[in-house]
């Protein structure tokens, strides 16, 4: 069936370094990729996405890109600052399925003063 | 706008007992999806309701139920609880389902059962 493999699971960095997290997604079918941020206690939230028919995209710290071929994406946070410590998943999911997401199981990034 | 709003946030239940969540999406959203969240098997779909029909299913047992009312308003029940049920269930809604990829979820009904 659909499956996510997200990788690592923690990860510590120091403030101002970048972090990277990268999920691999079985499903060729697969066109919509999220990324959500779960603070301790708090709702999972949508930081970033990605369209199948794009290869990077940025948010300000924040970028995702995609490879279709190898049916890889990454999260890459650039500057990190004490408040980007959370767990982060990535998800996928099909066209016209987009609310029923496979979700990684998570990596949790705790930055360092 | 209000966010998505779950009821009870939290519940404590025994074995064998059935249990009944209620999620109220953003004013104007039409789909609702629920969640499931466990420290060993992370996010977990449940099932999506839009306009009142169930549009997706996940894996989970027949003990899983839910509907959608028609002020988009949904209900998830477990029957039969098991241990394994514990969990936090995250409802979601989104405006209209479909393209529109963002989730925005609730705070979630933390469940726990004895």
């Amino acid at each position: 069936g659909e499956n996510v493999e997200q990788h690592p699971s923690t990860l510590s960095v120091q403030e101002g370094d970048s972090a990277v997290i990268k999920c691999t997604y079985s499903d060729s079918a697969s066109n919509y990729f999220p990324w959500y941020k779960q603070e301790l206690g708090k709702r999972p939230q949508l930081i970033i996405d990605i369209r199948s028919n794009v290869g990077e995209k940025k948010d300000q710290r924040i970028a995702v890109t995609l490879n279709k071929t190898a049916k890889h994406f990454s999260l890459h946070i650039t500057e990190t600052q004490p408040e980007d410590s959370a767990v982060y998943f990535c998800a996928a999911s099909r066209p016209q399925g987009a609310q029923k997401l496979v979700f990684g199981q998570g990596t949790r990034l705790t930055i360092n003063p | 706008k209000a966010g998505v709003t779950q009821t009870p946030r939290y519940l404590i239940k025994t074995r064998g007992q059935q249990v009944t969540l209620s999620c109220s999406p953003i004013s104007g959203h039409r789909s609702v999806s629920w969640y499931q969240q466990t420290p060993g098997q992370g996010l977990q779909f449940l099932f999506e309701y839009f306009s009142e029909t169930q549009r997706n299913k996940g894996n989970f047992p027949g003990r899983f139920s839910g509907r959608q009312f028609s002020n988009s308003r949904s209900e998830m029940n477990v029957s039969t609880l098991e241990l394994g049920d514990s969990a936090l269930y995250l409802c979601a809604s989104s405006p209209t389902g479909g393209k529109d990829g963002e989730l925005f979820f609730g705070e979630g009904s933390r469940l726990t059962v004895l």
